[in-house]
């Protein structure tokens, strides 16, 4: 029962280093989102995939690029890590075109210093 | 674009008291909201709300939705420690994003 799976759990970055942030769902599910959560603010959503293929931006995409490699696999970029970007990553999917709720990865505590 | 709006950000309650969670939204051709509980890990699924009117439950937690006015309520009844926790709303549209709000975080003490 892997759902949603994200890699790493934990990272620290320099600024200016940059890192991949790794999601893959084995739930055959179409939409697949990246979220950030900072203290007092919710799940802000970064960039989303409706289908494999397409990406659309979110509420905060700036700094961040993300692949939709395949179904299963939506990755997101920090080309250049700045120290606003230290939050909690998170990785989500559902189904599109059902009304189904979204699962989500356990996330990845990420530390710019 | 797509917004959630929930409140109160934050509440602190006693075991045994009711609560009552508000979440205000804004979307482009509703299709679903959503709440969902977050306790320090990743959120977890509690309700899926698509028509007006229609109470889910699930032991001492429900949620109604009304559409005309744009909003949904979550209530947690006799609460217990265990129920401290954030709680998301999250709302889908015909963009096909899923936006959330700020959260409440709910404190329950013994």
């Amino acid at each position: 029962n892997a759902g949603v799976t994200q890699t790493p759990k934990f990272q620290v970055l320099k600024t200016g280093q940059s890192m991949t942030l790794q999601c893959a769902q084995d739930m055959n599910h179409n939409s697949m989102y990246w979220y950030r959560q900072d203290p007092g603010m919710g799940l802000r959503l970064i960039y989303y995939s409706a289908s494999e293929g397409t990406t659309d931006k979110g509420e905060v995409p700036n700094g961040y690029n993300v692949s939709r490699l395949n179904k299963r696999e939506f990755s997101l970029r920090l080309e250049s890590a700045a120290p606003s970007q230290t939050s909690v990553y998170f990785c989500a999917s559902s189904k599109t075109g059902q009304n189904t709720e979204a699962f989500f990865g356990q996330g990845t505590r990420l530390t710019v210093v | 674009e797509d917004k959630v709006v929930q409140s109160p950000l934050s509440l602190v309650v006693h075991e045994g008291d009711t609560v009552t969670l508000n979440c205000s939204y804004e979307v482009t051709n509703f299709r679903s909201l959503l709440w969902y509980k977050q306790e320090k890990k990743a959120p977890t699924f509690l309700f899926m709300l698509t028509s007006s009117g229609i109470e889910k439950k699930s032991g001492r937690l429900s949620s109604i939705l009304d559409k005309k006015e744009l909003f949904s309520i979550l209530n947690i009844t006799a609460t217990q420690t265990g129920d401290s926790a954030v709680y998301l709303c999250g709302i889908s549209g015909s963009a096909r994003q899923l936006t959330f709000g700020s959260g409440t975080q709910l404190t329950v003490l013994p």
